[in-house]
């Protein structure tokens, strides 16, 4: 069974500093990976996904299939991104989202 | 264009009581999923459809739980004799498939209280 792991239920950085948040994810299948990201009281949307390659709003995430990793990372964070992240699995034959249990960010002036 | 809309945006319901909760997905999407996000389960998958079959019910938690999907547009979820550990906000997410890329894009959920 698919399985998608955040170990980081809260994370604080300062303002300009880098961040990582960590993702790690079990599948027996190649995995199709997504970031999504809900700030306060507004709805869940997506950030990125790895089959895009790209950078949203600074953020990048990059596939390490030898780890079994997905990290979101920016090298400098801006107080705008204090949200909640999760880091999410497409998966069966539903092709339903798999979800991580989330991480909070926030970042201190 | 508008996106996923779901309705009500609250309910509070006491237990044993029946519920009805609402999808309007992004117009032309023909996949629509039901998804559950709970303190203690995070976010979990409950139902998808394609068009108006269901090929898959298998996260549904209880035979308490159904849902239908109507002209391949709206849906709803319904929950009968609700009970607390029903208390959840119930998101619904459409999408389409494009080149071999597919995104899911999330209404704002129903936040479901039942006393």
């Amino acid at each position: 069974a698919q399985r998608v792991t955040q170990p980081e239920k809260l994370l604080s950085v300062f303002k300009g500093a880098p961040v990582e948040l960590k993702c790690n994810y079990s599948y027996s299948g190649s995995p199709e990976l997504f970031w999504y990201v809900q700030y306060s009281r507004q709805r869940l949307q997506l950030l990125l996904r790895h089959i895009s390659r790209e950078s949203i709003k600074g953020f990048t995430a990059d596939l390490n299939k030898g780890e079994t990793s997905f990290h979101l990372k920016k090298p400098f964070a801006q107080e705008e991104d204090s949200a909640m992240y999760y880091c999410a699995l497409l998966s069966g034959s539903a092709r339903q989202l798999t979800f991580g249990s989330g991480t909070q960010l926030t970042v201190l002036p | 264009g508008a996106g996923v809309s779901q309705s009500p945006s609250n309910k509070v319901t006491e237990k044993g009581k029946d519920v009805e909760l609402r999808c309007d997905p992004i117009s032309g999407h023909t996949a629509l999923y039901w998804y559950r996000q709970s303190l203690g389960q995070g976010l979990e998958f409950l139902i998808y459809f394609q068009g108006n079959s269901a090929p898959d019910k298998s996260g549904l938690p209880s035979d308490r739980f159904s849902a239908e999907r109507t002209g391949g547009s709206v849906s709803t979820l319904t929950i009968q004799r609700t009970q607390q550990e029903d208390s959840a906000v119930y998101l619904c997410a459409s999408s389409l498939m494009r080149e071999g890329v597919e995104t899911q894009y999330f209404g704002p959920g129903t936040r479901l209280l039942v006393l």
